[in-house]
């Protein structure tokens, strides 16, 4: 099994959609989560990282279960602009043993 | 505030031969990893520094990979002799410091071929 898995993807959703992305882990030692968006040929950037009790910026929501050793991130009324592929990161212990899942790819149509 | 700089940004060689990689990360910053990311793939991380010592390089292929970050601020990422499967992207990122919260900045790359 490996240690970061995402839903394959690609999401082709209208404008306008929600989408929800899932991410699971398998060391259940890990200690902080992150999701990262990758714009096609560029370098990763933090979207948000991800708390134990759930938090939202804007139209963006995290959640993380750390029971079932998943994470999940929300994008309601999708915009064009949203169009990426979503990293989801673990780590271990005090920063260390970061580990990328393979990404989830959307595109969001006109 | 100027971001993580790497070079070159673009790299073809042919196998067997050596190559190194460049990154200055932001001013400050006393966290700097090194990333593969293969086409279609998450960022693999190689090695990862605090200061100029190692903290993490499990994932580093040690008989043709190295790595060195003197003086605690620029690093060099070196493969000899390169292989085909090397071709990706590394990326460099850097981070203000470890521990739980740790946004990490990544410069631009470095697409590698290796034919």
């Amino acid at each position: 099994r490996k240690e970061v898995e995402q839903d394959p993807g690609p999401f082709n959703v209208p404008e306008g959609a929600t989408v929800a992305f899932n991410c699971t882990y398998s060391n259940s030692a890990s200690q902080s989560f992150f999701w990262y968006r990758q714009d096609c040929r560029k370098e990763p950037k933090l979207l948000m990282s991800v708390y134990s009790s759930g938090n939202e910026d804007g139209r963006f929501t995290a959640q993380l279960n750390r029971a079932s050793q998943y994470i999940s991130l929300l994008i309601r009324d999708s915009k064009l602009s949203d169009s990426a592929t979503y990293l989801c990161v673990v780590t271990g212990d005090y920063g260390q043993n970061f580990v990328f899942g393979p990404g989830t790819r959307l595109s969001v149509l006109p | 505030e100027a971001g993580v700089a790497q070079s070159p940004r673009y790299k073809i060689i042919e196998k067997r031969q050596s190559v190194a990689f460049w990154c200055n990360p932001i001013s400050g910053h006393a966290t700097l990893y090194w990333y593969q990311q293969i086409l279609g793939q998450g960022p693999k991380l190689l090695i990862q520094f605090q200061n100029n010592g190692v903290v993490d390089d499990s994932q580093l292929p040690k008989d043709r990979f190295s790595a060195e970050r003197l003086k605690g601020v620029d690093s060099t990422l070196k493969i000899q002799p390169a292989k085909l499967e090397d071709s990706a992207v590394y990326l460099c990122a850097s981070s203000a410091r470890g521990g739980d919260y740790n946004e990490q900045f990544f410069g631009p790359g470095t697409r590698l071929t290796v034919l």
